[in-house]
């Protein structure tokens, strides 16, 4: 079973529309933590915020803000005035314990495509 | 700076020729992580080490190989490389084993077999 779904696949905006990036994650641990990357079409992958199982707070960093619901396990991604430089794919992440073991391990969604264009 | 290097960025290699990819971090990480990642399937990880001598297998090791003899050093080894691991390579460190503040990433190589 997929563990982080990003249904949707590619976005594409005008600049200056707000922009919503869907994830769902999964999973049985009550403690975990839950992530997203950036990567820009330079490839390489760039954190962007991370929340803990327990903190259920909205976060806002300048146009970008998180909206974290356990109630439907979602952790979704909101750009607001979107610009030409958000451009980028956006991958969800979520840390959790290995399927019958002590290990972690970090699961990414397959992510989101998102153009924004001028 | 604190960051995970690898290299090369870039390799295309043929079929059958062993290759190593190395990666380092200069962050005293316990954890580290190699991942693939190919259009549509996202990043998937191959084998991941939580200390030294300790290695383990992710979700697609077939083909890989890997080795933690220092705490800084992970390379990732194709002993014989064939065209289906073409990829976007990432090597990634983390500060705790339990991964709460995710991944510091490399900036990836770009694998190609001919």
């Amino acid at each position: 079973a997929q563990k982080v779904t990003q249904a949707q696949t590619e976005i594409s905006v005008v600049e200056k529309e707000d922009v919503t990036l869907d994830c769902v994650y999964e999973t049985r641990d009550t403690t975990y933590y839950l992530f997203w990357y950036k990567q820009p079409p330079s490839g390489e992958l760039v954190f962007l915020i991370r929340r803990n199982s327990f903190d259920e707070q909205n976060e806002i960093s300048g146009r970008y803000s998180w909206n974290f619901q356990k109630s439907t396990s979602s952790f979704n991604f909101t750009i607001t005035a979107s610009q030409v430089v958000d451009s980028a794919v956006y991958f969800c992440a979520l840390s959790e314990k290995k399927v019958g073991g002590s290990n972690y391990k970090l699961t990414f969604g397959k992510g989101t495509l998102l153009t924004v264009n001028p | 700076e604190a960051q995970v290097t690898q290299n090369p960025r870039y390799l295309i290699t043929v079929t059958g020729k062993k290759l190593t990819v190395t990666c380092s971090q200069n962050m005293n990480h316990e954890y580290m992580s190699w991942y693939r990642q190919d259009p549509g399937l996202g990043l998937r990880q191959i084998y991941y080490s939580m200390n030294v001598e300790v290695t383990d297998k992710g979700d697609v090791p077939e083909g890989y190989k890997v080795s933690r003899k220092e705490k800084r050093n992970f390379p990732l080894i194709l002993e014989s490389p064939s065209p289906n691991q073409t990829s976007l390579y990432f090597c990634a460190s983390s500060r705790r084993l339990d991964l709460d503040y995710g991944y510091t990433f490399g900036s990836g190589t770009r694998l190609t077999v001919v």
